[in-house]
């Protein structure tokens, strides 16, 4: 199956701060990924999704100026939690589509202090 | 937009015996309904899909039955063991994009030896 690897795993970051996190698809190219959040014992969120050389979609309730999501090539997207705060601290998971089958990342898991 | 219910929340068996847990969605022109199988702190696994021609599949202990009519889909797993004990998820494509993947609230399947 298709590959899809995110980085960092972990981060924890002060309050205030910005953290970027990488997804990238290794051996398939991704016109879309997207983004989801995971809080704890919960399901995963859409956030948004990101097109490659175009504005990303953001859902519903979702502050496109705080999670800011580039993607720049045909393998990598990335977003950025700008000025986070201790509500941020979050499971963070990507993922892109290969056929039908929908890939995802490692996850990351940001603390917000 | 899609709306995906899963029940149960949880779910409490015996090692060797059976497990279902049910979806519904809601837009009917969804044709790919996937499940994934999350363990803690890692990405979701595909265990297992079905495409709306079909109204069976199975793969092993695992099948997934799906009522078009109904608007719903479920996961069966047969002979449990504790290795299958997660939280398991069942996903419908988002509305009206189709890409993105919308996932049920999650069941956490505890498999007792």
């Amino acid at each position: 199956g298709a590959v899809v690897s995110q980085h960092p795993s972990r981060v924890i970051c002060k309050s205030g701060t910005s953290v970027k996190i990488e997804c990238r698809s290794l051996d398939f190219q991704a016109t879309t990924m997207f983004w989801y959040r995971q809080f704890p014992k919960q399901s995963l969120m859409l956030m948004a999704t990101s097109n490659e050389g175009s504005k990303a979609t953001y859902e519903q309730g979702v502050e496109k100026d705080k999670f800011l999501i580039n993607h720049a090539s045909l393998t990598l997207s990335t977003l950025t939690v700008t000025s986070a705060h201790p509500e941020d601290s979050s499971f963070y998971i990507c993922s892109a589509r290969w056929g039908s089958e929908a890939f995802f990342g490692q996850g990351t898991r940001l603390t917000v202090v | 937009g899609e709306n995906v219910e899963q029940h149960p929340s949880t779910l409490s068996v015996q090692e060797g015996d059976s497990a279902v847990i049910k979806c519904t969605y809601s837009d009917s022109a969804s044709n790919y309904f996937p499940w994934y199988k999350q363990e803690l702190g890692k990405r979701p696994q595909l265990i297992i899909d079905i495409r709306s021609n079909v109204g069976e599949k199975k793969d092993q202990r695992i099948a997934v039955t799906l009522n078009k009519t109904a608007k719903h889909f479920s996961l069966h797993i047969t002979e449990t063991q504790p290795e299958d004990s997660a939280v398991y998820f069942c996903a419908a494509p988002a509305y009206p994009s189709g890409t993105a993947l919308i996932f049920g609230k999650g069941t956490t399947l505890s498999v007792s030896s």
